[in-house]
């Protein structure tokens, strides 16, 4: 069984500032994660996934998240949000070995202010 | 090359109405599978298949029905809709031994 927990509904940031996006997950066994981002009206995108090569992962627009084991964490950061970072954010997992169905945390909305 | 598809983008319906969305996918993938999108819920499984003929339920299956005759569709059945059923539909492919999940734009129902 799997779930993943993402704490912070809202997460707001200025232009230019930091952006940490919390993930906790809960695996049975080692995972495949995920962040996917969604904007307004929009489908879902694929950010960046961690499937056990490096556990620094970069992805599109400038993000990056980190597979800590030890602390069963799979934050996304950017070093400096933009405006055009503003829209949902969503952290993932699926067991590893072998493609299975995604279990999906809550979100994260991004709010981004000038 | 399309990816997933799904029709129609926008439904509304009445209470105790039926219909079926679509979903296809060109890439051949095995695995499909259906997700709602509520506020503050995330998405939630609702059905997949991992073959043609194969079909299972995930974690919010009542009320829907699910088959698989062919590779490519994987249609979600709501046979008497219920307001709580108001939602956004994501029906997603990925390939065996693949990791990346593909998805289509969403179907946004209101059942009124």
């Amino acid at each position: 069984a799997q779930s993943v927990t993402q704490l912070g509904s809202h997460v707001s940031v200025s232009e230019g500032a930091l952006v940490l996006l919390r993930c906790n997950y809960s695996s049975s066994v080692p995972p495949y994660l995920f962040w996917y981002v969604q904007y307004p009206n929009q489908g879902l995108q694929l950010l960046l996934k961690y499937t056990s090569a490096a556990t620094l992962v970069k992805g599109i627009n400038g993000f990056e998240a980190e597979f800590k084991k030890s602390e069963t964490s799979f934050h996304l950061t950017k070093p400096s949000a933009h405006m055009s970072d503003a829209a949902e954010y969503f952290c993932a997992v699926t067991p590893s070995g072998g493609y299975s169905t995604l279990t999906f945390g809550k979100g994260t909305m991004l709010l981004v202010s000038p | 090359n399309a990816g997933v598809t799904q029709t129609p983008k926008f439904q509304v319906l009445k209470t105790g109405q039926s219909m079926t969305l679509q979903c296809a996918q060109d890439m051949n993938h095995e695995y499909m599978s259906w997700y709602r999108q509520d506020p503050g819920m995330g998405l939630r499984l609702i059905h997949y298949s991992v073959g043609a003929g194969i079909t299972d339920q995930g974690e919010v299956p009542n009320g829907y029905n699910v088959s698989r005759s062919t590779t490519e569709d994987f249609p979600l059945r709501l046979l008497s809709a219920a307001p709580s059923q108001t939602s956004v539909y994501f029906c997603a492919s990925t390939r065996t031994g693949g990791t990346e999940a593909f998805f289509g734009q969403g179907t946004r129902l209101t059942v009124v």
